[in-house]
This record gives structure tokens, sequence and C-alpha cells, in this order.
């Protein structure tokens, strides 16, 4: 059982739909993250997100949305989707104090999303 | 910024051979490592990290790792591995101050013949 819990698991929408996938960490973890992985790429984080506020944006497209109501919830909003966004999206936390110890990332299982 | 290579993209072991991943980071001062696994359809999960101190680091499953300065060098490794070892491995480097996020390698998939 994972610390950090993902879902919906699988998901399957349309290019016009508006959906969203949930995070919840369990850890007590200060710092939530988006990681994106396809097929034959290397993992790319999207968003991070420490104390509730953004500190990284790595230049996502704005159909990609985020949002950290508080410190244990991290949602991502998609909206009108491209096929090449279909891929598995991780969420993931650690402490984010600073700390070496709290540098230590924790993935969730992901949510495979593909887009039709 | 630093930066990490798994020069490996698949590594083939038969059922109870050793193995060795390899991993090679670049960064200017000490940074701290991880080895992650993803097995197939899941998140990843932490395998074990090296921040400081004894170069010999233990994980869980029965792997290990051995941080050589000299080399740049976190490969990781296994005396006898299992089938249920295949999955994909991937190694991470972090500064050890400032920006906290760590970078990762592109994976390594690990094949176990019976």
């Amino acid at each position: 059982e994972t610390g950090v819990t993902q879902t919906p698991r699988h998901l399957v929408m349309g290019m016009t739909n508006k959906k969203s996938l949930k995070c919840e960490q369990h850890l007590g973890h200060n710092a939530m993250y988006w990681y994106k992985q396809s097929a034959k790429k290397p993992l790319e984080l999207m968003f991070v997100y420490n104390f509730k506020e953004q500190t990284e944006n790595n230049s996502v497209p704005s159909r990609f949305s985020p949002e950290c109501p508080n410190s244990s919830h991290l949602f991502l909003h998609l909206h009108t989707l491209q096929p090449e966004d279909s891929a598995l999206y991780l969420c993931a936390s650690s402490q984010g104090d600073g700390s070496l110890s709290g540098n230590t990332i924790y993935f969730g299982e992901g949510s495979w999303l593909t887009v039709v | 910024a630093q930066s990490v290579t798994q020069p490996d993209i698949h590594i083939t072991v038969s059922e109870g051979a050793s193995l060795e991943l390899r991993c090679n980071y670049s960064y200017g001062a000490t940074p701290y490592l991880f080895w992650y696994v993803q097995s197939p359809g899941q998140g990843l999960q932490l395998l074990l990290k090296y921040f400081s101190g004894d170069t010999l680091v233990q994980g869980i499953k029965g792997f290990e790792a051995e941080f050589k300065r000299s080399q740049s060098s976190f490969n990781l490794r296994k005396p006898s591995v299992h089938w249920s070892d295949a999955a994909e491995y991937f190694c991470a480097v972090g500064p050890s101050g400032g920006s906290y996020i760590p970078t990762f390698g592109r994976g390594t998939s690990l094949i176990v013949h019976p």
C-alpha cells in the first residue's frame, strides 16, 4: 500500500472533455509533484507545490491546470487535451523542508490517461 | 545543473544470475542519489538512497548500490536476480542544497529469463 493515492487509475477522455486527476498523500509531506511519463521518453516534471504554493511549472501547456488546496491534496485539471497527452501521470510527494532526508520523493501508482 | 545517465536501455539476465545496473551522474558537489523501481503499470518505488556516510548502501528487495565519487557512479547491484525483479529501474540525482528536486535518468529495462 502506497502513502500516495491517485484516482482514477485509468481514464479515457475525448479531446473536448473536462476531467480531473486526484492525488492524496498520507505521509505528512509539504511538497507535491505531478510528473508525466510517456512511452520511450524520460520522466517529465510538470508542476511542484510546496506548502500549497506552486514553485515549479515546467512550461506545461495551459490545458493542464494544477490545484493544491492543501498540503495533502493535489489535482490536475484536464481540458481540451490532445492525443499526444496520453500518458501515465504520476503524483509524488516529499517533506519539502529543505533537509536532505526531506528530499526523498515518494510516488503514487499513477493515472493512465488515454485521450481519444 | 545536475544530470544523470543510465547507459543501458535494456539489460537481460538469467534468473539466479548477478545484476549490475549502471548510473553515472554529473554534479559539481556531493549529490544525493536514488534508485527507484517501476513494475509494469505501477508507480515508482524507492529502492535505496545515498546522502552521505558509507558509500555502500543497502536497499529493499536485496538490492545494494555503491557510490564512487572518483567515477561519478552509483551502480545498482543484486547478487541473484529473481523473475519478479523484471521491471524498469530509474536512477536519480539531486543537489545537496538549494532546489531539492532530483533529476531522473531515462531508465533501464530489466528482462529476466527463466
